[in-house]
């Protein structure tokens, strides 16, 4: 079964500085999706990414796909308050038959801002 | 506004107990699924469907059952037989892309805990 590894598991940053979570796969990654949580909350969907080498930006987020396909990271530039939370990588098994949209997801990084 | 609607947000179950609980979407998606989240974890998937009257076990399903009645409807029963029920429960649901995978969306989830 495929295998997700975020790090770091926590982050503590001041505000304004930016930050980078890496999401590794044992796996070929044939879909990685990003999401943030808030405690106690459901999680939000930021971005999705298929292709090896893409990239994918949304405000200060940026998300990118090696070319091997099987590591992710998710940087944030010039970080807020409003970005602490929970962010978890999530990874969609191959397309075909009864796993089809099927997620396995990584641990979750805590993220902490300070103003 | 179109959603996953999950309920109660707050759940408590007495010993020998079983407690369903409840997600509705009006996204018109055909698949739909129940996480669960404990402290220091990520998601680990329960049961997922696909279609009407079809659903298959996740990774952790012993202990839950699940019936799929009505494309919007997706209940999670979690039996006496779950020894250790604490946790965060999440419900998704995503369309069954053509092409490719869909991201999943998340209800707000519901927090159980044992009296």
């Amino acid at each position: 079964s495929q295998e997700l590894e975020q790090s770091p598991q926590s982050l503590i940053v001041q505000e304004g500085k930016n930050l980078t979570i890496n999401c590794t796969s044992s796996k070929t990654l044939y879909g990685l999706y990003w999401y943030k949580q808030k405690y106690g909350e459901g999680l939000i969907f930021l971005m999705m990414l298929q292709k090896g080498g893409e990239e994918k930006s949304h405000e200060k987020i940026t998300a990118k796909l090696d070319e091997k396909k099987q590591q992710s990271s998710l940087h944030i530039t010039a970080s807020q308050p409003s970005h602490a939370g929970i962010y978890l990588c999530g990874a969609a098994s191959n397309a075909g038959g009864t796993s089809y949209g099927k997620l396995t997801f990584g641990q979750g990084t805590i993220l902490t801002v300070h103003p | 506004d179109g959603g996953i609607t999950q309920s109660p947000k707050y759940l408590f179950r007495k010993e020998g107990q079983n407690v369903t609980l409840s997600c509705e979407q009006n996204l018109n998606h055909d698949a739909m699924y129940w996480y669960r989240q404990d402290p220091g974890q990520g998601l680990r998937l329960i049961y997922y469907s696909q279609i009407v009257n079809d659903f298959q076990k996740g990774d952790i399903a012993e202990g839950y059952s699940v019936s799929r009645e009505k494309k919007e409807s997706f209940p999670l029963t979690v039996t006496s037989a779950q020894k250790n029920p604490t946790a965060f429960y999440l419900c998704a649901s995503s369309a069954m892309g053509q092409g490719g995978n869909q991201p999943q969306h998340f209800g707000d989830g519901t927090r159980l805990s044992i009296l």
